[in-house]
């Protein structure tokens, strides 16, 4: 069974710094493209950005190219978002996603259960 | 402003059927495959729909999709009160980056 377990959300005040992490299992995670959607409170998906199966292509949003930074570490099955300069419309829920790509195909096919993460002072 | 246009929301009786829009280009809809998503309250995105009308296992097939131009449909058929949930479209942009529609809430009257 497919598993996604975001952790590292949490309280910060605005211009701080935070780093998600997703551990994966139960599927060859060195195979996939990972990504990171994320939600804002009662708001819509949004796709923050995504990494290549042995990191050598990465994709951002516009809104935070220059900000995040997103890595894996396919030793450790793990994925990662290194969030800096945060504003408060980064207000939302950071889920870790098991991306399918090759043009013309994407899609998001496992969600982890997502952390929280609240910009506020 | 989502890149991929759908209606906020939809409504319709029990055991009906209802259609969910999605307007996008040329540069994401017009030449990529369209996945669907559906989203109870405080719980993940679920794939519903992938390759503009394919169904993961376990997907009953009362959910269809279909696509034409630069524009998809999500179908629901027999409606159930547990249908009642958020549902999203998305697809890859040539821009480099994954898009998704504004969402569509359903109502199951």
């Amino acid at each position: 069974e497919v598993q996604l377990v975001e952790s590292g959300g949490g309280l910060v005040q605005p211009g701080g710094s935070l780093r998600l992490s997703c551990a994966a299992s139960g599927f060859t995670f060195s195979s996939y493209w990972m990504g990171w959607v994320r939600q804002a409170p009662g708001k819509g998906l949004e796709w923050v950005a995504n990494v290549k199966q042995d990191g050598s292509e990465k994709y951002y949003v516009d809104s935070v190219k220059g900000r995040f930074t997103i890595s894996r570490d396919n030793a450790k099955n793990s994925l990662y978002l290194q969030m800096n300069s945060l504003r408060a419309d980064d207000t939302a829920v950071y889920y870790c996603a098991r991306e399918y790509i090759g043009v013309p195909w994407y899609r998001v096919d496992s969600w982890g259960q997502g952390t929280l993460v609240t910009v506020s002072s | 402003q989502s890149v991929l246009t759908q209606p906020p929301s939809v409504s319709a009786a029990p055991g009906q059927k209802v259609t969910i829009s999605c307007s996008g280009s040329s540069s994401n809809i017009g030449n990529n495959y369209v996945s669907w998503y559906q989203q109870f309250p405080g719980t993940a995105p679920k794939l519903l729909i992938y390759e503009d009308n394919r169904r993961p296992s376990g997907i009953p097939d009362r959910f269809s999709g279909s696509k034409s131009g630069t524009s998809a449909t999500l179908g629901i058929t027999g409606l159930q009160t547990g249908d009642e949930a958020d549902y999203y479209c998305g697809t890859w942009d040539s821009s480099l980056s994954a898009v998704f529609g504004g969402g569509t809430q359903l109502t199951v009257l």
